[in-house]
């Protein structure tokens, strides 16, 4: 079946470690993107990625950094300059519909920060 | 800036139509989505306007006014199943990048 896998789906750090965040898709997207969501805030968006090899920050990039190496994997690290981490992180891969760019969701990693 | 107004919550009673209303503030504008997320899972796609008017879904409608910079989600015959989060979002940046509103809570009552 095609979709978007994400591990882990729960994640436990201490502060001042980099985690790093996994976002497979098998459908072929081009784009993929990575969000965070926080309760009554919202879908924010960290970065995303049009194409291999080439990314772009979104609205909340500082503290986080990504790859894109191939089509398949976009990876998502949250480092220690994040100052809040502690989220449910949400990764995503769009394809066409009748001129959308329809995004599909994995089923997220819930990062808690002790 | 670049923002989108919902309402936080709505309640309404089994079998019964809502709107769940999306105002927005983007550059770039190029067409409005929705997504529902049930508690703990992944957002799914509902429907999109790229176009003024209404576009319709089965159970699910969505509109679209470019001029006054407003939309609306309009779910008919509600079950218990439709009660989630709905979040509408503006495509923009020639459609690649999605901006969301925080989300309106749906509740549906027997």
């Amino acid at each position: 079946d095609g979709g978007i896998t994400q591990s882990p789906k729960y994640l436990f750090r201490k502060e001042g470690q980099n985690v790093t965040l996994s976002c497979e898709q098998n459908l072929n997207h081009d784009a993929m993107y990575w969000y965070r969501q926080d309760p009554g805030q919202g879908l924010r968006l960290i970065y995303y990625s049009q194409i291999v090899n080439d990314f772009q920050k979104g609205d909340i990039a500082e503290g986080y950094s990504v790859s894109r190496e191939k089509k398949e994997s976009f990876p998502l690290t949250v480092t220690s300059a994040q100052k809040n981490p502690t989220a449910f992180y949400l990764c995503a891969s769009a394809g066409q519909y009748s001129g959308a760019n329809v995004l599909t969701f994995g089923a997220g990693s819930r990062l808690t920060v002790l | 800036g670049q923002s989108l107004e919902q309402p936080s919550e709505v309640t309404a009673v089994e079998g019964a139509i809502v709107q769940i209303n999306c105002t927005y503030q983007t550059s770039g504008f190029y067409g409005l989505s929705w997504y529902q997320q049930h508690d703990g899972g992944a957002p799914t796609f509902l429907s999109y306007n790229g176009l003024d008017g209404l576009e319709e879904t089965g159970r699910f409608s969505s509109f679209l006014s470019r001029s006054d910079s407003y939309g609306y989600l309009l779910l008919q015959e509600l079950q218990m199943k439709d009660s989630a989060s709905y979040f509408c979002g503006s495509q923009v940046t020639g459609g690649f990048k999605t901006i969301f509103g925080a989300g309106t809570r749906l509740f549906v009552k027997a």
